[in-house]
């Protein structure tokens, strides 16, 4: 059973440009949470989605930040116009109804 | 506003030594609190957890003690093994928050030495 997969692992970004990171939950899965780690800081929750509905988002930027968890394929996170505040590790993190929740290995947006 | 004050930041023990990390909260509400290990490079992974319903959970070397009254928690890492060399991040959640939604800890970076 593979575990949350996210890519991509490290993204480059010029500021403005736009950051999609994908998050494929555990099999059997279908809560999925998103946090940001900022170096030498804990995790921040940002979102939690379960399939096709944002369930609570009150950890999202109110602007540039969206996220969605499709019916069919990953949950994506989507940064536009990104600045160099936006560099940070990016967790996905999932679980089952009551279950363990289980983090990806992160992926690391550099904002230059 | 960090909801849960984690400390140290950092700490350097020796092999078979004893590691421990303290966390306070403020919110009374909590009440789940997971500790959670992370290795460079890697997403963390959850190590203990305990409720406030009991003062002391142990699982091999690790053993979390909980002081209601103080609104305080530790992570004891007994024997201490070059292997445990991680960052520590505590947590904690509310009943009304939705199950994974925690206030973590700024961390603290373990260092076993041989």
């Amino acid at each position: 059973n593979a575990g949350v997969m996210q890519n991509p692992r490290h993204l480059v970004r010029r500021r403005g440009q736009e950051a999609r990171l994908r998050c494929s939950p555990m099999k059997g899965h279908s809560h999925v949470y998103w946090y940001r780690q900022l170096p030498e800081e804990g995790l921040k929750f940002m979102v939690y989605l379960q399939k096709e509905n944002i369930i609570d988002e009150s950890g999202m930027p109110k602007e540039r930040f969206s996220a969605e968890f499709p019916k069919e394929g990953p949950s994506i996170l989507r940064i536009q116009q990104v600045v160099r505040g936006d560099s940070a590790a990016y967790f996905c993190a999932s679980r089952t109804g009551t279950g363990e929740l289980f983090f990806g290995e992160g992926s690391r947006l550099t904002v230059l | 506003q960090q909801q849960v004050k984690q400390s140290p930041q950092s700490l350097i023990v020796q092999k078979g030594g004893i590691s421990i990390i303290n966390c306070a909260y403020e919110n009374t509400a909590f009440d789940y609190f997971p500790w959670y290990q992370q290795f460079p490079g890697k997403g963390p992974a959850l190590l203990i957890a305990i409720r406030p319903d009991v003062s002391e959970k142990k699982e091999g070397r690790f053993t979390i003690s909980f002081n209601k009254s103080a609104k305080q928690f530790s992570l004891h890492i007994m024997d201490s093994q070059p292997g445990d060399s991680a960052t520590y991040f505590c947590a904690a959640s509310t009943k009304t928050d939705s199950w994974g939604k925690f206030q973590f800890g700024a961390g603290t970076q373990v260092v076993v030495t041989p």
